[in-house]
């Protein structure tokens, strides 16, 4: 399978810990993208990577998350001291370099569950 | 970020099409239409894309009004598979990449 592929699948952990997620997006697609998604909603955008340079932040990202993407391939987004506000599920998504014809492919998510 | 206006839910039968309408008044002359959809306990999936002339591919057709005010999604014989939500988000040519999801409308088929 060579899709977007995101690990854990689901993740539960008490409110005040830190909880990693991994994305792995198709191998030749050099933007990478981060959405969130509450029940009932439609994912929401917090950022994306072009390579390995982060372009754009969403106000949505606050200074309890952070994204990388070391080595342009792989990505990490990491949320510090949980909330209860933090459970959703966190999507990444992944397309080829270009304009707004692109489209994006996404994994099956992250469910976050904070106790 | 252009908006678009789709209804809630629509309902329709196995082997029937389904038209799937969204309106984006505001778009503008750089906007791509596109339409992805989100079956249960899944990410969004790419279905189709377009600018101004309507576009076929294996899994549905678009059709995009004259004034690009408007346009629907045809899934031309719908089966169980297909009931998910289905997004239609305008996306400009250059700028901003990231995907603007609305509500979407929840398409359920009846066996």
């Amino acid at each position: 399978d060579t899709g977007v592929s995101q690990d854990p699948r689901h993740k539960i952990t008490k409110r005040g810990q830190n909880v990693t997620f991994r994305c792995d997006p198709i191998s030749e697609h050099n933007r990478l993208y981060w959405y969130r998604q509450t029940l009932g909603q439609g994912p929401e955008f917090l950022t994306y990577f072009q390579n390995e340079a982060q372009l754009e932040k969403s106000r949505l990202l606050s200074d309890r998350f952070s994204a990388e993407r070391p080595k342009g391939s792989f990505s990490t987004l990491e949320i510090q001291r949980t909330e209860q506000g933090d459970s959703a599920m966190y999507l990444c998504a992944s397309s080829s370099f270009g304009s707004g014809n692109q489209p994006q492919h996404f994994g099956d998510g992250t469910r976050l569950s904070i106790l | 970020d252009a908006k678009t206006t789709q209804p809630n839910s629509m309902e329709s039968n196995e082997e029937e099409p389904v038209h799937l309408p969204c309106n984006h008044s505001t778009i503008s002359g750089t906007d791509y239409i596109h339409w992805y959809r989100q079956l249960p306990s899944q990410g969004p999936e790419y279905v189709i894309h377009g600018l101004t002339s309507n576009v076929n591919n294996r899994m549905a057709s678009l059709a995009i009004a004259e004034d690009r005010k408007s346009s629907t999604l045809i899934l031309h014989r719908a089966t169980l598979r297909d009931a998910a939500v289905y997004y239609c988000i305008l996306r400009p040519l250059q700028g901003a990449q990231k995907l603007v999801f609305g509500q979407g409308t929840r398409l359920t088929i009846n066996p």
